[in-house]
């Protein structure tokens, strides 16, 4: 079926700094976007959402960028913190009225590690 | 958001037995779904759990292998059968919202080692 896949597996950066986490999809028929963040031994915790008429939403130092064109999803971070280490998943899935509604397709994920 | 809770959180599991993991939630949801997260791996939906009829399976996953119960609106159960090595993972429910966006919350997993 359709996948959703991240560009870079691994990203490490410094306590401050502001981190940009990609994700590539391919479903064309995905009505909204989610990216999650899972910390060791923890269930995925919801960040952001975006619709997909939608280019960019900001959150509490988090922004989603959706570039439909290329099919591109981002995750935005500003001044990272340590306590924002862990593995961030993105997520695509469907209204309702879709076959698909409420499944979410999960991408590879990213581990963000954030040194002091 | 809701509250999830899984019992057991862990477990370790002799091949060829069952276990069964449970779900529960602070408040009646329309829609939970189970996910198998392999190690260092991402997500895999199992199933949709359908409150009142039987769970729709995702390719790849079968009702004799993950049997599902799904009794009332804010509790179900899945049961990992006659398990082998291979279905060692972290198990996981979620709950999603109806209306818009479906943002599902989770659980905090279930981590099943077969040995």
């Amino acid at each position: 079926g359709e996948s959703v896949g991240l560009h870079l597996p691994t990203l490490s950066v410094q306590e401050g700094d502001n981190s940009i986490i990609n994700c590539a999809y391919s479903n064309s028929a995905s009505d909204y976007f989610i990216w999650y963040k899972q910390e060791s031994g923890k269930g995925p915790q919801f960040i952001i959402d975006i619709r997909s008429n939608m280019d960019k939403r900001q959150g509490q130092r988090v922004t989603v960028l959706l570039n439909k064109t290329v099919k591109h999803l981002s995750l935005q971070i500003a001044a990272t913190q340590p306590g924002d280490s862990a593995v961030y998943f993105c997520a695509e899935g469907q209204n309702a009225g879709g076959t698909s509604y409420g499944k979410l397709t999960f991408g590879q994920g990213t581990i963000l590690t954030v040194h002091p | 958001s809701a509250v999830i809770s899984q019992k057991p959180s862990r477990d370790i599991c002799q091949r060829g037995t069952s276990l069964t993991i449970q779900c529960q939630v602070d408040s009646q949801v329309t829609m939970m779904f189970w996910y198998r997260q392999q190690p260092g791996q991402s997500l895999t939906l199992i199933a949709t759990a359908n409150q009142g009829s039987e769970a729709t399976y995702e390719s790849g996953f079968v009702i004799d292998k993950f049997p599902i119960s799904r009794p009332n609106l804010t509790f179900s159960t899945l049961t990992v059968s006659n398990m082998s090595p291979e279905d060692s993972s972290i198990y996981l429910c979620s709950v999603g919202t109806s209306g818009g966006p479906a943002k599902q919350y989770f659980g905090p997993g279930t981590r099943l080692t077969v040995t």
